[in-house]
């Protein structure tokens, strides 16, 4: 089944210590998302590659980059973790469509600071 | 104001009932609208997705959509316990590209 992946399902890393997270996808969707979604609260954008353009949200921390090799893969570093960057990582694609096209979601890393 | 607002709930039906979920946007010239459902703990899944006025129906699963009074809504006829999930509303906002803008969710409890 054609699908998007991410890894790992649950990271754990120290307050300040770089972590990289990974997604992947079989769909050939051009544009890939990747999303902070802390508790209670709606998935909030950081960046999303349109093929190789890359588009930053206005404030996402710089903290926050991103990385797209290729068409399939899609990687999110965290240069120097914070508490307040546990959440849950969401990685989505679509296809090119102006927002009428659906996103559709892997199942998510989450991240534990200690 | 909020781009995309929903009541936070929670929403709590009997088992068989109706549970309608509604969600309104600021942006008149949204242009497409999606629901998805989100279990605790998991991620978001595509439910349904319109983007003309009326209803459009999908098993259980409607959507309506209201583009005069900037709202829609979905409705889940016969509601089981295992519906009983965070719906999250997106919406393809006028000039955002690719981007959908969500809202914070209604969380559904349907009731034994």
């Amino acid at each position: 089944d054609a699908m998007v992946i991410q890894n790992p399902r649950y990271q754990v890393t120290q307050f300040g210590k770089p972590v990289t997270l990974s997604c992947s996808q079989t769909l050939n969707h051009n544009v890939m998302y990747w999303y902070q979604q802390k508790s209670s609260q709606a998935p909030k954008l950081l960046f999303h590659y349109y093929d190789k353009d890359f588009n930053n949200e206005a404030d996402t921390p710089d903290n926050f980059q991103s990385r797209r090799p290729n068409t399939s893969f899609c990687f999110l570093d965290i240069r120097s973790p914070g508490l307040g960057d546990a959440a849950m990582y969401l990685c989505a694609t679509s296809r090119e469509g102006r927002g009428k096209q659906p996103q559709h979601f892997g199942d998510g890393t989450r991240l534990s600071i200690l | 104001q909020k781009e995309v607002e929903q009541n936070s709930g929670p929403l709590s039906v009997p088992e068989g009932a109706i549970a309608s979920l509604n969600c309104t946007y600021s942006d008149r010239g949204s242009q497409s609208f999606f629901w998805y459902r989100q279990y605790s703990g998991k991620s978001p899944e595509l439910i349904m997705f319109i983007y003309s006025n009326g209803d459009k129906e999908d098993g259980r699963f409607t959507a309506q959509l209201n583009k005069a009074s900037q709202y829609v809504s979905l409705l889940i006829r016969d509601s089981q316990p295992s519906d009983s999930a965070t719906y999250l509303c997106a919406v393809g906002i006028t000039g955002g590209g690719n981007k959908l803008t969500f809202g914070t969710g209604t969380q559904l409890k349907v009731e034994l």
